[in-house]
């Protein structure tokens, strides 16, 4: 079945790095569009960013421009966020989403990981 | 906040119909941008609920609906049932900054 499985997250100081993972399975990953959302704990969902199916483009919330990339390997179907620059304010639980749609304004978010999650801690 | 405004809490009977509202601007509901509605539960992830403003994906019953009008969007439910009791948000495509943008959720309580 389709299925999305992050993976990478755990404790890191501010300042630091983390990389997270994200497996793909069940779909031609290759076809589709992924977005990271993060969700801080006790708090709503917040946008990360995206990266097309083809890796022509990336685009990042305001809050990680910078600091945050996007990456895609569509021949192991994984998905990469590399995080730098880490703040308290980064600690969230972090979900991978395949986009479906047909154009960025119809984008929408048919299937979720179950999370991983990120504590930027001293 | 949330470039998308949802009220914080919404309740209602077993039984009855909620509606749970977002607010846009011009540059996303109002430009045109698709409105999309997700629930999440306690500790998962959030789930598909109705895409491209009005449709629901397959096994969401029939009870939960989605309008737009204008730089709004609405969520309906009704025959509302205890199973209810999440968290819903909405989420659209903001062409200002371009990227993707979800309200702030609105937590529904069924009495």
């Amino acid at each position: 079945q389709v299925q999305l499985v992050e993976s990478g997250g755990g404790v890191v100081q501010p300042g630091g790095s983390l990389r997270l993972s994200c497996a793909a399975s069940g779909f031609t990953f290759r076809n589709y569009g992924m977005q990271w959302v993060r969700q801080a704990p006790g708090k709503g969902l917040e946008w990360v960013g995206f990266i097309r199916h083809d890796e022509s483009n990336e685009y990042y919330a305001e809050s990680v421009k910078g600091r945050f990339t996007i990456s895609r390997d569509n021949s192991k179907n994984m998905l990469y966020l590399q995080m730098s620059s880490l703040r308290g304010e980064d600690t969230a639980v972090y979900y991978c989403a395949k986009a479906y749609g047909y154009n960025y304004a119809s984008y929408y978010m048919d299937v979720w990981g179950k999370g991983t999650t990120i504590a930027v801690s001293s | 906040q949330s470039v998308l405004t949802q009220p914080p809490s919404v309740s209602g009977a077993p039984g009855q119909r909620v509606t749970i509202s977002c607010t846009g601007s011009s540059s996303n509901i109002g430009a045109g941008s698709d409105v999309h509605w997700y629930q999440q539960f306690p500790g998962t992830a959030p789930k598909l609920l109705i895409f491209r403003n009005n449709n629901r994906p397959s096994g969401v019953p029939d009870r939960f609906s989605g309008s737009n009008s204008g730089t709004s969007a609405s969520l309906a439910i009704t025959g509302l049932q205890s199973e209810d009791e999440a968290d819903y948000y909405c989420q659209s495509y903001d062409s200002s900054l371009s990227g993707w943008v979800f309200g702030g959720g609105t937590k529904l309580t069924v009495l």
